[in-house]
């Protein structure tokens, strides 16, 4: 399996309060995903990285951030919770220098924003 | 509508049931996943094919590009197969994949 680690795993917070979740990989992987889970949504994309320092935008991706400043962590943070954002979320990695890359998903994080 | 559509969205089963779950498309695509996801746990990536069967012990998935559909299958359904299954694909030029719905599959003994 690959080395993929999610903190916090779970985490509640309140209307108005910034948040940071942290991906950890030990793959040396270069692309790191953020995903979110939603009843009726399924799988949607946030943010990924292709690079340290090098990120794009997903197709949900208004109220969130992310950093990455050493190829092991990927941040997502949103900086200022909405209730909306109660979800679960997922980091996932992509093995392969290639145009396809499977991807290997972390454990996930729910975030409860009261 | 959505780019990737599964069916059926829901499936309840007898131990040891053949098992089908269609994947269907919209987009061109590089290749296509499959993940199984089982209830509070994490997601299990399955199979990615671009073309052809892939076949890793009672699964089997395969992809028709032509017609934009993918099936995957399970042999001698078991209990601890129940779970979502979801299909995911690479569309063509992007770095990202575009989920399906996913199927929750629930096998009784």
């Amino acid at each position: 399996d690959a080395g993929i680690t999610q903190s916090p795993r779970h985490k509640v917070t309140e209307t108005g309060t910034p948040v940071t979740l942290r991906c950890h990989q030990t793959e040396n992987h270069r692309y790191m995903y953020w995903y979110r889970q939603d009843p009726g949504h399924g799988l949607r994309l946030i943010h990924y990285s292709y690079g340290v320092k090098d990120t794009d935008k997903g197709e949900v991706s208004d109220g969130y951030s992310v950093s990455r400043s050493k190829t092991e962590d990927f941040l997502l943070t949103l900086e200022s919770a909405t209730s909306s954002q109660t979800s679960v979320y997922f980091c996932a990695i992509s093995q392969r220098e290639q145009s396809y890359n499977e991807q290997f998903f972390g454990p996930g994080t729910r975030l409860t924003v009261l | 509508k959505n780019e990737v559509e599964q069916s059926p969205q829901n499936l309840t089963a007898q131990e040891g049931e053949f098992i089908t779950i269609n994947c269907s498309y919209s987009v061109g695509i590089s290749a296509l996943h499959w993940l199984q996801q089982h209830p509070g746990g994490g997601i299990v990536s399955l199979f990615m094919l671009s073309s052809g069967k892939k076949k890793h012990g009672r699964l089997i998935a395969t992809i028709n590009i032509q017609e934009k559909h993918s099936s995957l299958h399970i042999t001698a359904s078991h209990p601890r197969d129940s779970a979502v299954y979801i299909c995911a694909v690479y569309i063509q030029g992007a770095q990202k994949l575009v989920f399906g719905q996913g199927t929750r599959l629930t096998i009784n003994p």
